[in-house]
This record gives structure tokens, C-alpha cells and sequence, in this order.
């Protein structure tokens, strides 16, 4: 059971357009959501994160909505730098519960920003 | 350190030997936990340690798989005889559970498992 989908494993964009990655979620007691990013032979690093009781976070290029009726949530990165070329993860978390602290990743979306 | 710190980087085993992966976790964080990624697949949870609770071993494929942490900080994730479908990146992660901004994890590099 997939709680957690990413459905594009890959997005190719030109430098200086937006990036759009999209990530679906089943279940509703996830109450918080995480971007990683992966480069090949290092471990993902936190990118950005938001709460269910908002629906937009910024910071800098990085910008991820969260709607909650549709359980969908959307990094957006703009403008998009060749630099950003790696495999990004959704994850969430229900932070009441046993399962505090534990966060469910997505199957990964690769995006390749050509120069 | 700095950073959480995987060893070995890199393991190739034959089938049916046992395995140990190591993890040392932020100082200072109470949380660890690890995942791996198999080919084309996603982060997949295995098991997660928070402070001196009871660990959550929910998501460990089979009883071949076992993980302790000693003194509440280095983890050692145990494999007992490795078949070829164990073959993935078993990474390591911690976290402060509570009042870090981005509620997020640290991950180390990882260990790449080849079950040859």
C-alpha cells in the first residue's frame, strides 16, 4: 500500500523555466510534508517542509503547496539551474500516534534541468 | 561529527553470509532510523529508534532483519543470511524528535549492499 506517490519518475525542463513535481498522499492523518533531494552517492538532504494547517511555503526558488482536500501537494522551483538536476522525494508524517517521527517517502521523481 | 556517518560505504556479499551496517547519528539526536532504496524504488522505512522507547520494527521485510542501538547512539543494522533481493543503499538517518524547525532528518550517505 503506497501512502505516498510520486506517479512522474522523471521531469526534464530547460534552465530558467519552473519545476513542478507532484506528489499524491492516501492517507489523512498525515499531517506534515517534506521535499528531499538526491544526488547519486549521497544521502537525501531536507529541502522544504509544511504543515497541514498552511497551504503555501516559501523559501528562495523553493515554493511547496499543500491541498489538503485534493491530498495533493507541489514543489515548485523557480527560476530551475541546471544545479538542481537530482531525484526529489515527497515524505509525510502523522506527528500524533505511534508513529511520531516516522516519515513515509514517495517512490522519487528525477529531474534533469538542461542547460 | 558533523554529519551522520555510514560505514562500510560500500559491501559486496555472497548469498547467505550475514552482514552488519553501521550508523553513528548526530550527537545529540535522539532519533534514528533506517530506510533503504532497492532499484527504481523509493525510501522504503525499516526501523526506528526514539530515545529509550521501544523501537518500531514495523518495516523490517523479514526476520533475517535485526538493528540495535547501543547507548542511545551508534546503530548497527543486521543481516542474516543475505539473499540477491537484499541488494540496495541502507540508509541511515537521525533527527532531533521535537522543536527542530524542519522536523526534518539528517541522512548519511548510505551502504551500498551488493548480494552477489
Amino acid at each position: 500500500d503506497q501512502q505516498v506517490k510520486q506517479n512522474s519518475p522523471s521531469l526534464s525542463v530547460q534552465e530558467g523555466r519552473i519545476s513542478i513535481l507532484n506528489c499524491d498522499y492516501t492517507n489523512s492523518m498525515f499531517d506534515y510534508f517534506l521535499w528531499y533531494k538526491k544526488y547519486p552517492a549521497e544521502g537525501p538532504t531536507f529541502l522544504i517542509s509544511i504543515s497541514s494547517i498552511k497551504d503555501k511555503n516559501e523559501d528562495g526558488r523553493f515554493t511547496v503547496f499543500l491541498n489538503k482536500s485534493a491530498k495533493h501537494l507541489s514543489l515548485h522551483i523557480v527560476p530551475s539551474q541546471p544545479g538542481d538536476s537530482a531525484v526529489y522525494f515527497c515524505a509525510a508524517s502523522a506527528r500524533g500516534g505511534t508513529s511520531y517521527g516516522k516519515l513515509t517517502f514517495g517512490q522519487g521523481t528525477i529531474l534533469t534541468v538542461h542547460p | 561529527g558533523a554529519g551522520v556517518s555510514q560505514s562500510p560505504s560500500n559491501k559486496v556479499t555472497e548469498k547467505g553470509k550475514d552482514v552488519e551496517l553501521r550508523c553513528d547519528p548526530i550527537s545529540g539526536h535522539t532519533a534514528l532510523y533506517w530506510y533503504r532504496q532497492s532499484l527504481g524504488q523509493g525510501l522504503e522505512f525499516l526501523i526506528y529508534f526514539q530515545g529509550n522507547s521501544a523501537p518500531d520494527k514495523s518495516g523490517l521485510p523479514s526476520d533475517r532483519f535485526s538493528a540495535e542501538r547501543t547507548g542511545g547512539s551508534v546503530s548497527t543494522l543486521t543481516i542474516q543470511r543475505t539473499q540477491q533481493e537484499d541488494s540496495a543503499v541502507y540508509l541511515c538517518a537521525s533527527s532531533f524528535l521535537q522543536g527542530a524547525p524542519s522536523y526534518g532528518y539528517t541522512f548519511g550517505s548510505g551502504t551500498r549492499l551488493t548480494v552477489v
